[in-house]
């Protein structure tokens, strides 16, 4: 069984353009969730997802940041306009319903030019 | 509102000495509890889980950490270090949502 995967894993975008982070859960795991590392920080909940639903987008930016996770396919990640302070680590995590745990991908390390 | 404060940035043991990281929470509700290790550039592994069950929760690579409500703490120890232990840990708390709260974090260091 495959663990969480995350693509690309190191990403360079210059300030204005636009990053797409993916993520693939694990098999049989339909809740996924976002958390972004910034350095020496821990990791900050950004948005919950399940299938075709977000369930808690509290952690989100206003602007800019979106996420998405279609019947098909992985969950996206989209951070329009990218800006210096974009720059950090992107988590996804996965679970399955009704169970408290979450496995980690291997993150998504964004720099911004 | 729900919170993680993990004691101490940096911990440096010796090798073969004990390590103990620490970790408080703040919560009004029973909580779920968690240890995770985090190795450079790379993602996070669960060490061990709190869920209401036995106090002393054993985790994996020789790890266990106690639940004590009336202290608020989960602190995690491990009797003797190990070179390979060298890496940042981090104390999570699971939120009403489903959503992990997490400590800063402390990075460990393992002299020899």
């Amino acid at each position: 069984n495959a663990g969480v995967m995350q693509n690309p894993r190191h990403l360079v975008r210059r300030r204005g353009q636009e990053a797409r982070l993916r993520c693939s859960p694990m098999k049989g795991h339909s809740h996924v969730y976002w958390y972004r590392q910034l350095p020496e920080e821990g990791l900050k909940f950004m948005v919950y997802l399940q299938k075709e639903n977000i369930i808690d987008e509290s952690g989100m930016p206003k602007e800019r940041f979106s996420a998405e996770f279609p019947k098909e396919g992985p969950s996206i990640l989209r951070i329009q306009q990218v800006v210096r302070g974009d720059s950090a680590a992107y988590f996804c995590a996965s679970s399955p319903p009704t169970v408290y745990e979450q496995f980690f991908g291997p993150g998504t390390r964004l720099t911004v030019l | 509102a729900q919170s993680v404060t993990q004691l101490g940035s940096h911990v440096s043991v010796s090798e073969g000495a004990l390590v103990l990281l620490r970790c408080n929470y703040s919560s009004s509700v029973p909580p779920y509890l968690f240890w995770y290790v985090q190795y450079p550039n790379q993602g996070l592994q669960l060490l061990l889980k709190y869920t209401s069950a036995a106090t002393l929760v054993k985790g994996i690579n020789g790890f266990e950490a106690e639940f004590k409500k009336s202290e608020t703490s989960f602190h995690l120890t491990k009797p003797s270090a190990h070179m390979s232990d060298a890496a940042e840990y981090f104390c999570a708390f699971g939120g009403s949502q489903g959503n992990l709260i997490f400590g800063k974090g402390t990075k460990l260091s393992v002299k020899p």
